[in-house]
């Protein structure tokens, strides 16, 4: 069964800290991954979209990277803000159009 | 700038009531998709519709149909609202897939549902 796992579920930091969240998938035959960002009480936001060539990709703050050979992402976010404060969820897509979602890990940042 | 609009943020049903939730999207996509959203399963894909009158079932269709008559109008049916239904309910919308596109969806605000 194809599966989107993230880790962890939850993080706490401190604003300004670095955080690194993780995404690990069986998802196959592969498309593309996405990192989403999820505010409380909204819908999802893109934030980066990554193809089999593509091993890093930075959007602001955030900068993902993909390991299609062990079928690894992780999503990394630099000098954290309070805005930062939300669900992040990665998507797994193949080919044929079929996405596959992780269950996200809510991050909070604390002053 | 890219828009899909829910028409409610929060609605709270009885069971065995028939419940339409609505969405539009301004940016003439093909696509839409409406996902159910609960804690500890991630998003699951209810129906999806890749054009006018056209839909296709997803992971969860039980007890769901929807209704695509217009390119910018998707909706949800729920024929007699279950308490197991109630999620946040979130439509989406995309460009049709291509060979090289990566079909970033757009997502509305969501619906919560409950239903008592």
């Amino acid at each position: 069964k194809n599966q989107v796992e993230q880790s962890p579920q939850s993080l706490i930091i401190l604003e300004g800290k670095n955080c690194t969240l993780q995404c690990n998938y069986t998802v196959s035959p592969f498309s593309n991954l996405r990192w989403y960002k999820q505010d409380t009480g909204r819908g999802p936001v893109s934030l980066t979209i990554m193809t089999f060539s593509e091993n890093t990709k930075s959007n602001g703050r955030y900068t993902a990277t993909l390991d299609a050979d062990t079928k690894q992402s992780s999503l990394h976010i630099t000098a954290s803000q309070l805005s930062d404060s939300a669900s992040y969820i990665c998507v797994v897509r193949t080919p044929a159009g079929k996405s596959t979602f992780g269950d996200g890990t809510t991050l909070t940042v604390k002053p | 700038d890219v828009k899909v609009t829910q028409s409610s943020r929060y609605l709270v049903k009885r069971t065995g009531e028939k419940v339409f939730l609505e969405c539009v999207q301004d940016m003439d996509h093909e696509n839409m998709f409406w996902y159910r959203q609960d804690p500890g399963l991630g998003l699951r894909l209810i129906y999806f519709s890749y054009d006018v009158k056209m839909k296709e079932k997803g992971d969860i269709p039980e007890g769901y149909s929807v209704s695509r008559e217009k390119k910018e109008r998707f909706s949800l049916i729920l024929e007699s609202a279950s308490t197991n239904q109630t999620s946040m309910y979130l439509c989406a919308s995309s460009l049709p897939p291509t060979r090289t596109a990566k079909n970033i969806q757009y997502f509305g605000a969501g619906t919560r549902l409950s239903v008592l």
